[in-house]
């Protein structure tokens, strides 16, 4: 069964380093999202990407965050500068064109430290 | 903007007992509406969802959920919960016909299941 992949399943960072997030979605589709987590809170949405471009994004989602498709198969999150309140699970999700549903990934656990 | 809430945070029961989670949406049209479940250390999975017709929607391991729109509500059931169900659930709406399509997420219920 395809699945979306994430990489690294857990990163350590220095406060004001820059992190990247990467992902694998499901091949063919075509919508592709970043949530997180903060521990012991709800699942928020950062942002979503469709046809090479940010289509919606939440107040979260900052000038510190950006989003790639670097090519036809990873999807990036990028912070620039990780605060200490960007320790989070980020999970990618993807769908496609036909139903709304969104697959999920196994989440990159970010420590900023 | 849509909103989910969840009431239970956190429910114990024993093996063999029902369950039902409470979920309530707040938004005015038309919304789909999805359960996940996030058994620990691993990656949300959609447990069942609802975009029109049948209000009673049944979905893997023997979930099922009820959508009454009068109340806003879609609440997850399972007749007799077994250990393995440990894990945290989540109940989720988006927008049909949305660009974006994202989902709203409820902030959960951890559900312990005793043996």
């Amino acid at each position: 069964e395809p699945e979306v992949t994430q990489t690294p399943s857990h990163q350590v960072t220095q406060m004001g380093q820059e992190v990247i997030l990467r992902c694998v979605p499901i091949s063919n589709h075509l919508y592709f999202y970043w949530y997180r987590q903060i521990l012991g809170q709800k699942v928020e949405f950062l942002v979503s990407f469709y046809n090479n471009e940010i289509s919606e994004k939440s107040e979260i989602f900052d000038d510190q965050f950006s989003v790639e498709r670097p090519d036809g198969s990873n999807f990036t999150l990028k912070i620039r500068s990780t605060k200490l309140e960007d320790s989070a699970m980020y999970f990618c999700a993807s769908s496609d064109g036909t139903f709304p549903e969104a697959f999920f990934g196994q989440g990159t656990r970010l420590t900023v430290v | 903007a849509q909103s989910v809430s969840q009431h239970n945070h956190h429910v114990i029961l024993s093996e063999a007992a029902s369950l039902e989670l409470g979920c309530n949406y707040s938004y005015g049209g038309t919304v789909n509406l999805f359960w996940y479940v996030q058994y620990p250390g691993q990656h949300l999975q959609l447990l069942l969802k609802y975009f029109s017709g049948d209000p009673l929607v049944k979905g893997i391991k023997g979930f099922e959920a009820e959508f009454i729109k009068s109340k806003f509500s879609f609440n997850l059931r399972k007749p007799s919960v077994q250990w393995s169900d440990t894990a945290e659930y989540f109940c989720a709406v988006n927008v049909p016909w949305s660009s974006a399509r994202q989902l709203t997420f409820g902030s959960g219920t951890q559900l312990t299941v005793l043996p």
